[in-house]
């Protein structure tokens, strides 16, 4: 069982390159999220979706762009790269949009701009 | 405003020793739900246990434990004899009590680093 995939696991770009972190999962979850995770601050929320067709911003959305045109995929596209984006991120997928329902994350992708 | 706080950044003990690692949580809801993950060095992260506000129950599972107290807002997690595979950063999460369309947010401390030595 695959769970939440997520690709590529490293990535290096260039200051203003875009790009597309690819998420996946197979179990069939209504809800995906993307969140960021920085030295000293924890995990963030990008962007969530609570089913194919609605995506919405979460705490720190700005530079990132989601869609969800199927209930399996949830790309997070990185518009221009800028260094203040070098990060790791989690894409997560939980069962329903409820609250306290356990969330199951990827691998993550190390993201380096530089 | 929902808000977790782990005030220990980086925890060193010897394998064997008990250790624990505090979360204090700010929530204007009484519904809510909380979280431990753990994060070893391979970067995945790993869901540990969830826990209700209407829970208060401590809980139990080998030789992890987690001591749940409403009247100071904590759930802190006790790992007993530690050993050097529990060498990780433990997050603890919150989940306050929104309607479906605002989806399954969680709140994330900051993560405390243990490392347990041999």
């Amino acid at each position: 069982n695959a769970g939440v995939t997520q690709t590529p696991k490293f990535q290096v770009l260039k200051t203003g390159q875009s790009m597309t972190l690819q998420c996946a999962q197979d179990m069939n979850h209504e809800y995906m999220s993307w969140y960021r995770q920085d030295p000293g601050m924890g995990l963030r929320l990008i962007h969530y979706s609570v089913g194919a067709g609605i995506t919405d911003q979460g705490e720190v959305p700005n530079g990132y762009n989601v869609s969800r045109s199927t209930t399996e995929d949830f790309p997070l596209r990185l518009l221009s790269a800028a260094p203040s984006q070098t990060s790791v991120y989690f894409c997560a997928s939980s069962v329903t949009g409820g609250f306290g329902t356990e969330a199951f994350f990827g691998q993550g992708t190390r993201l380096t701009v530089v | 405003a929902q808000k977790v706080t782990q005030a220990q950044t980086e925890i060193s003990v010897v394998e064997k020793e008990d250790v624990t690692l505090d979360c204090v949580y700010e929530t204007r809801d009484t519904t809510y739900y909380l979280f431990w993950y753990k994060q070893p060095p391979s970067g995945e992260l790993v869901f540990l246990i969830r826990r209700n506000s209407f829970d208060e129950q401590n809980e139990i599972s080998g030789r992890y434990s987690w001591n749940f107290q409403k009247s100071t807002s904590s759930f802190n997690f006790t790992i007993t004899a530690s050993q050097v595979v529990d060498s990780a950063v433990y997050f603890c999460a919150l989940s306050e009590a929104l309607p479906m369309e605002y989806g399954n947010k969680l709140v994330f401390g900051a993560g405390t680093i243990l490392r347990v030595k041999s």
